[in-house]
């Protein structure tokens, strides 16, 4: 098993730029979620998931979007890409929604 | 929005001390959560409660759930170099699936 996999792990794009951080998980997992994490501070959740089809706003959506339309697959997309969204990009998985486990994250800088 | 604060921000220990940490909320959960992040990853689950007044142990590691259901508590034993890292408390909105990550605790163990 891979687990959760995420690509790319570097990023840099410029303002206004739009993008696609891709999140794979090989564990049949229903529940899968984003967040980002800004330097040193915890975990804010963008969006989640409860299964293929399904998704919902986390704390902090503005300016990203998700699909799911497979149970592997949860890719999260930025349009128009600002410097506020500068952060590591951490995908997890879950069976039963807290034992999350996460991918080796996306590091994304916006100049 | 719900925030978990947690004490104390960073800690610098010897090896082989104990360690204790804490999370609070102004809300109540029904389940809390400890995970730890090691530099460059995402973070790892280390114990999930799920009642309140419930003690758990993972090895060195025991956390509780506080009988008002608005604190936890984490204390690690005789601390090694390899528990270096962050802690963080977390837990679902209640209701949700919603995750609010805590701010972190971050440890580092002096040989």
């Amino acid at each position: 098993n891979a687990g959760v996999t995420q690509t790319p792990k570097f990023r840099i794009l410029k303002i206004g730029q739009s993008m696609t951080l891709q999140c794979t998980q090989d564990m049949n997992h229903n529940y899968m979620y984003w967040y980002r994490q800004d330097p040193g501070m915890g975990l804010k959740l963008i969006y989640y998931s409860v299964g293929a089809g399904i998704t919902d706003k986390g704390e902090v959506p503005n300016g990203y979007n998700v699909s799911r339309s497979t149970t592997e697959d949860f890719p999260l997309r930025l349009e128009l890409a600002a410097p506020s969204q500068t952060s590591v990009y951490f995908c997890a998985s879950s069976y039963d929604s807290d034992t999350q486990y996460f991918g080796p994250g996306t590091r994304l800088t916006v100049l | 929005g719900q925030q978990l604060n947690q004490s104390p921000q960073s800690m610098f220990i010897q090896e082989g001390e104990d360690v204790s940490m804490n999370c609070t909320s102004s809300s109540i959960f029904n389940t809390w959560l400890w995970y730890k992040q090691e530099p460059g990853e995402g973070p790892v689950l280390l114990i999930a409660l799920y009642k309140a007044g419930e003690l758990t142990s993972n090895g060195r590691l025991t956390a509780q759930f506080g009988i008002t259901r608005k604190d936890s508590f984490l204390n690690i034993s005789a601390s090694i170099p390899s528990d270096v890292g962050i802690y963080f408390c977390a837990g679902p909105t209640l209701g949700t699936y919603k995750y609010i990550f805590g701010t972190g605790t971050r440890l580092k163990v002096l040989a």
